[in-house]
């Protein structure tokens, strides 16, 4: 199974600042031959479902604000989110969906400073 | 526009079975798998399995292979997810999820959420 390692556990971050989420996987989820990452990363505001906020490593899902992006590629990625707003707050998860199970990282808890 | 829709909480004794429904509209219901993914009170998330309507297939964590069963009822575009034997460790909110790709299997990424389903596994 593929361990997903997010660092750090939990991060404070003054209002429009820069914030920078990691995620490592214990083994590459670059499928070679289409040359994409299946690596997601997901946003949880206490009480509700996640949400999808970027897919293929990078890619931006609908009606996601331009301040979220994705990159990285293999075992190491980043999720930044730029000028932070007060409605970033939540818990942030990886996902990689290269292989069966699916398995998400521990979450890291952002906070405004 | 795309809706999921989980029945309500449940409270259960350990050894006994849970079913939870997940009610989808708005899209095309056969063509996209649903997924079940639990979060323990303050924990992360964990992947149970999928299946795509379409097929039946269905692909579970070896976690839970032999107490997990996922149904389709397509009449009411609804989803079951069965665990049995539970276990005080199964207490926990169960999401349904959306496939954000269509006629696929197997593990994916999700862009559509039930409200979730708190599970509570009580003596």
């Amino acid at each position: 199974d593929i361990v997903m390692t997010q660092s750090p556990d939990s991060l404070a971050v003054s209002l429009g600042e820069r914030a920078t989420i990691n995620c490592k996987s214990s083994q590459s989820v670059l499928y070679s031959s289409k040359n994409k990452n299946y690596l997601a990363w997901y946003q949880q505001k206490p009480g509700q479902p996640p949400r999808l906020l970027i897919y293929l490593a990078s890619s931006r899902e609908s009606g996601v604000p331009d301040r979220f992006s994705g990159s990285g590629s293999g075992t190491d990625f980043t999720l930044t989110i730029n000028s932070l707003q007060a409605e970033d707050v939540a818990i942030y998860y990886c996902q990689q969906y290269y292989s069966t199970p699916a398995s998400f990282g521990q979450g890291t808890k952002l906070e405004i400073k | 526009q795309v809706q999921l829709v989980q029945s309500g909480p449940e409270m259960k004794k350990p050894g006994s079975s849970v079913k939870v429904s997940c009610k989808a509209s708005g899209d095309s219901f056969n063509s996209h798998a649903i997924h079940w993914v639990r979060q323990a009170p303050g924990q992360g998330l964990e992947w149970m399995g999928g299946m795509l309507p379409l097929s039946g297939t269905a692909d579970f964590a070896q976690k839970f292979q032999g107490r997990v069963t996922m149904t389709t009822d397509e009449s009411t575009t609804t989803v079951f997810m069965y665990l049995s034997s539970l276990k005080s460790e199964d207490t926990a909110i169960y999401y349904c999820a959306r496939d954000r790709y269509s006629e696929r299997s197997g593990v994916s990424v999700f862009n559509y959420w039930g409200q979730g389903t708190l599970v509570t596994v009580s003596s």
